[in-house]
C-alpha cells in the first residue's frame, strides 16, 4: 500500500518563502508530484520529480530525496493568490499510472 | 486542445434516479481516471483505464459504472446513489508515465 503523510495547515506572510513537506512509503515508486488546489477548483499541476535532487520553477521549486522517501514544495515571494491546498501525490506502480494523493496542506498567506 | 472537459458542472440527483457524468479529452492521452473528492479532502481514485481498458477498480460499489467508449471520451454511470455520494468528480487524463491534466469536475448532490 501506499502512506502519504504532510502537514495539514501552514500559515505565512505576503513575500515570505514557505516550505511544504511530504514524506512517503510506497512499494513501486514512479514519481512524486505536487499539485495546488483552489477550494472548488480542479488541482493545476506544479512540478515533478522522479530524480533526486531539485526542480526549479519560477516562484516553485520542488526537491526528492527517494532514499528518505521525502520531498518538499518551496514556494517563494509569496502572494495572497498562493492561499490554497497543496497536494503531494505518488505514481505507484501498484496503482498502475495513476497517481494517489496525500491529504494535502492548507496554506493561508495574510497581509 | 489541452484540455479535460467534463459535463455537467453541477448535477442533483435523487436516490432513484440514473445519470451519467461525461469527460473528454483530445489530447492523445491514453489513460484516464475517475477520482471522488469530498470537501476539505484529497482525490481518492475510483477506476483507471488504460488503453481504453479497465486496469484498476479501487474497490468502488457497483452503482457506480465506468464506460470507455474510445480514447477520448470517459463516462461514470450512476445509478441508486447514496447521500453519502454528493462529492466533487474528478476526471483526469495522462499519457502513460507522464504529465497529468485534471478537468474541473462535476459537483454532484444526492438528495
Amino acid at each position: 500500500g501506499q502512506n502519504i503523510d504532510q502537514p495539514t495547515e501552514m500559515t505565512a506572510t505576503e513575500g515570505a518563502i514557505v516550505q511544504i513537506n511530504c514524506t512517503y512509503q510506497t512499494s513501486g515508486f514512479n514519481g512524486l508530484f505536487w499539485y495546488q488546489q483552489h477550494a472548488g477548483e480542479a488541482p493545476t499541476f506544479l512540478s515533478y520529480n522522479v530524480l533526486d535532487g531539485l526542480e526549479e520553477k519560477g516562484r516553485f521549486s520542488s526537491f526528492l530525496s527517494r532514499s528518505k522517501g521525502y520531498s518538499y514544495l518551496l514556494l517563494k515571494e509569496l502572494q495572497m493568490k498562493d492561499s490554497a491546498s497543496y497536494l503531494c501525490a505518488v505514481r505507484d506502480g501498484q496503482a498502475g499510472t495513476a497517481l494517489i494523493f496525500g491529504k494535502g496542506t492548507t496554506l493561508s498567506v495574510s497581509s | 486542445d489541452t484540455e479535460v472537459t467534463q459535463t455537467p458542472k453541477h448535477l442533483v440527483m435523487g436516490m432513484t434516479n440514473k445519470k451519467s457524468l461525461k469527460c473528454e479529452q483530445h489530447m492523445g492521452h491514453r489513460a484516464m481516471y475517475w477520482y471522488k473528492q469530498k470537501a476539505k479532502k484529497p482525490p481518492e481514485l475510483m477506476f483507471v483505464y488504460s488503453y481504453e481498458k479497465l486496469s484498476i477498480n479501487e474497490s468502488v460499489p457497483s452503482r457506480f459504472s465506468p464506460e470507455c467508449p474510445n480514447s477520448s471520451l470517459l463516462n461514470l454511470h450512476l445509478h441508486a446513489l447514496q447521500p453519502e455520494d454528493s462529492a466533487l468528480y474528478l476526471c483526469a487524463s495522462s499519457q502513460v508515465n507522464n504529465g497529468y491534466t485534471f478537468g474541473s469536475g462535476t459537483r454532484l448532490t444526492v438528495v
